[in-house]
């Protein structure tokens, strides 16, 4: 069974800095997703950037991008030019590739960017 | 788009009563996804439909729960009879499987439901 975890619980950062949110998954797939959400205070999930294992490249969406290693299973967040618009719940998420399967969901990580 | 439709945003009930939640997916969208959220458990995915079609309901957690998709643009979650345990933000999401692309869910704003 697939696991997604995500370490620290909590996180907080000044605007305009840069903070790296950390994803570890266990899998024996080789092929899958991986997904950011987040969830501000509106409690409203929204897609923040995704990344497919087969990709060598890492995504990049604006100020948000990842760095995956896939030998160490490994799917952080960097969020640069931190603002306040990014205090959110943080989610990591895994979904096989083989099939269209249920999406997993990390705990989450909690960050607050501080004026 | 409107996006995806939930109904009630919130909800409170007295325990033993029904409870039924509704959501309309993006028209358009093969895949529908009911999830539940609480402080404890986090986010946990209930049921999830492939073309009205229930596909995985591992996650139900008793027979309490039940999910329907009559079609293609309704869903609906039932409750019965409810109890204090069950209050939770449950959310709606729909998805389309297109090609080998990371395909991305899209999420209700959720209905919270409190029962007493």
């Amino acid at each position: 069974a697939q696991t997604v975890t995500q370490s620290q619980p909590e996180m907080s950062v000044q605007e305009a800095e840069t903070v790296t949110l950390s994803c570890t998954y266990d899998t024996s797939e080789n092929n899958y997703y991986l997904f950011w959400y987040k969830q501000p205070p509106s409690r409203q999930m929204i897609l923040v950037i995704r990344q497919e294992a087969y990709k060598q490249q890492n995504a990049t969406e604006n100020r948000f991008s990842v760095n995956f290693q896939k030998a160490a299973k490994s799917f952080s967040l960097k969020i640069s030019d931190s603002q306040l618009g990014d205090t959110a719940m943080y989610f990591c998420a895994f979904m096989k590739q083989t099939s269209y399967d249920k999406v997993i969901f990390g705990p989450g990580t909690s960050l607050s960017v501080i004026p | 788009d409107a996006g995806v439709i939930q109904s009630p945003r919130h909800e409170v009930t007295e325990m033993g009563q029904e409870v039924t939640l509704r959501c309309k997916p993006i028209s358009g969208h093969d895949y529908l996804f009911w999830y539940r959220q609480t402080m404890m458990r986090g986010l946990e995915l209930l049921i999830y439909f492939n073309n009205n079609v229930p596909i995985d309901d591992s996650g139900m957690p008793e027979d309490r729960f039940s999910a329907k998709m009559p079609n293609a643009s309704f869903s609906t979650l039932k409750i019965q009879p409810s109890e204090p345990r069950d209050s939770a933000v449950y959310f709606c999401a729909s998805s389309l499987r297109l090609g080998q692309g990371a395909p991305e869910q899209y999420f209700g704003p959720g209905t919270r439901l409190t029962v007493t």
